[in-house]
């Protein structure tokens, strides 16, 4: 298992433009969550699965951003009508048990220009 | 989540002990204490959690005090790379607990 692995690893598109980035969690990890992070911040929760089951959302997760995870393995998170605003790093997550530590992906860097 | 107050940033020398602080003095009887990193360009890292007692792993030890207001993250024989920011965070651990609420850290400077 090679860990938590997020594509793309960076994403340039212009103003207006949809973007989607995938997750693939490791294997055996039911829980999965998403965030985002911007320069000299701490990483901020966007969204959390359980299996198929999306059970949490950020209020930072406008009617823009969709997040699914249709089979319960990997996730896609995709922003409509890109704004400069939503450039970032996105990260995803994943665990196996609520106690457990997150293992977290590598990120998607996103530049809205 | 009970809030957590960590010092911007700090420095250490390589070979010596850091020694990292947490306030989390409005800490609730069932949350825990989390501690990841991140270095630079990397997403988070898990480092160690606990609840009451202290805990070691092979990357660090938790200390945390008998009243839990605070905690220390020791990570013994400091490298470079251990240069990073350092997060400590607050949870509660039941079954719908999903979000990790992070802050914005300690940055540590490891020097040669």
């Amino acid at each position: 298992d090679t860990g938590v692995s997020q594509n793309p690893r960076h994403k340039i598109t212009k103003r207006g433009q949809n973007v989607t980035f995938r997750c693939d969690p490791i294997s055996e990890h039911n829980r999965l969550y998403w965030y985002r992070q911007t320069l000299g911040q701490g990483p901020e929760f966007l969204t959390y699965f359980q299996n198929e089951a999306q059970l949490e959302k950020s209020r930072l997760l406008s009617d823009r951003f969709s997040a699914e995870r249709p089979k319960g393995s990997f996730s896609t998170l995709e922003i409509q009508r890109t704004e400069q605003g939503d450039s970032a790093m996105y990260l995803c997550a994943s665990s196996l048990d609520v106690s457990d530590g997150y293992t977290f992906g590598s990120g998607t860097r996103l530049t809205v220009v | 989540d009970a809030k957590t107050t960590q010092p911007p940033s700090m420095d250490c020398a390589e070979g010596r002990a850091a020694n990292l602080p947490c306030n989390h003095s409005t800490i609730s009887g069932n949350e825990y204490v989390y501690w990841y990193r991140q270095i630079h360009s990397q997403g988070p890292q898990y480092i160690i959690h606990g609840l009451k007692n202290n805990e070691t792993n092979e990357m660090a030890s938790l200390i945390i005090t008998e009243d839990r207001k605070s905690s220390t993250l020791i990570l013994p024989h400091a490298t470079l790379r251990d240069t990073a920011v350092y997060y400590c965070i607050v949870r509660v651990n039941t079954g719908t607990a999903s979000k990790l609420t992070f802050g914005t850290g300690t940055r540590l400077q490891v020097t040669l």
